[in-house]
């Protein structure tokens, strides 16, 4: 079977620094993607890592080690309006397996 | 209209009522997704459509059909359903494409279904 891991719950303050965790047991996948989700909203791509290392979008970075079978996403310099859920998820061509999510609470 | 929209926002049903949850995308997409996401559990992919042909049924009851007339549009038909079938159901859309980078979906703000 496929799974992914992540920790139900973070919380962090603002301005700081939080890593969420991924792991997976699965074979064969183009890539790592991350996404975000409000509340009552829909989810939105946040980053995407093909190969291993780090990749850099802004004040979010992410990661992935093919060889852990592991990534993660970090947040840097926290603002309340990080609170969110955020999903890992691996691209198996053409459909996207989801992680059960993250739920981040940023305090002040 | 931009992105992808879904109506309607909520819905209650009985177990015995049929009705249809409708998803429009204007984005140009070729590809089309059904996910059912309950609460403390991974969004579930349900079906994948791509140039308007189902290429994935990911093991959904028949109680669930979905419909895609053309590359905009995607259907999903809720007939007999149970209870437990409660939850946020989300579409999304994608650029289906030669594998040169992310595939990013782009969702829907999802239906809220309550089944009575």
């Amino acid at each position: 079977g496929q799974s992914l891991e992540q920790p139900s719950e973070v919380t962090a303050v603002e301005g700081a620094i939080v890593q969420i965790n991924c792991t997976y047991q699965t074979s064969g996948f183009y890539g790592l993607s991350w996404y975000q989700q409000h509340d009552g909203g829909a989810p939105t791509f946040l980053s995407y890592n093909a190969l291993d290392g780090l990749e850099e979008t802004g004040r979010f970075s992410s990661f992935l080690s093919r060889s852990d079978s592991y990534g993660y996403l970090l947040l840097q310099e926290l603002q309340m309006k990080d609170s969110a859920s955020y999903f890992c998820a691996v691209d198996k061509g053409g459909k996207l397996i989801f992680g059960q999510g993250t739920e981040l609470s940023v305090k002040p | 209209e931009t992105g992808v929209t879904q109506t309607p926002r909520h819905l209650v049903m009985g177990m015995t009522n049929k009705k249809s949850l409708k998803c429009e995308q204007h984005l140009g997409h070729n590809a089309m997704y059904w996910y059912k996401q309950s609460a403390k559990k991974p969004l579930e992919l349900m079906f994948v459509y791509s140039l308007e042909e189902r290429v994935e049924n990911n093991s959904v009851p028949s109680r669930f059909s979905p419909e895609c007339p053309n590359s905009s549009h995607l259907f999903l038909h809720l007939h007999t359903l149970q209870p437990e079938d409660s939850a946020l159901y989300l579409c999304a859309s994608s650029q289906d494409r030669v594998r040169t980078g992310a595939n990013v979906l782009t969702f829907g703000a999802g239906s809220r279904l309550t089944v009575l």
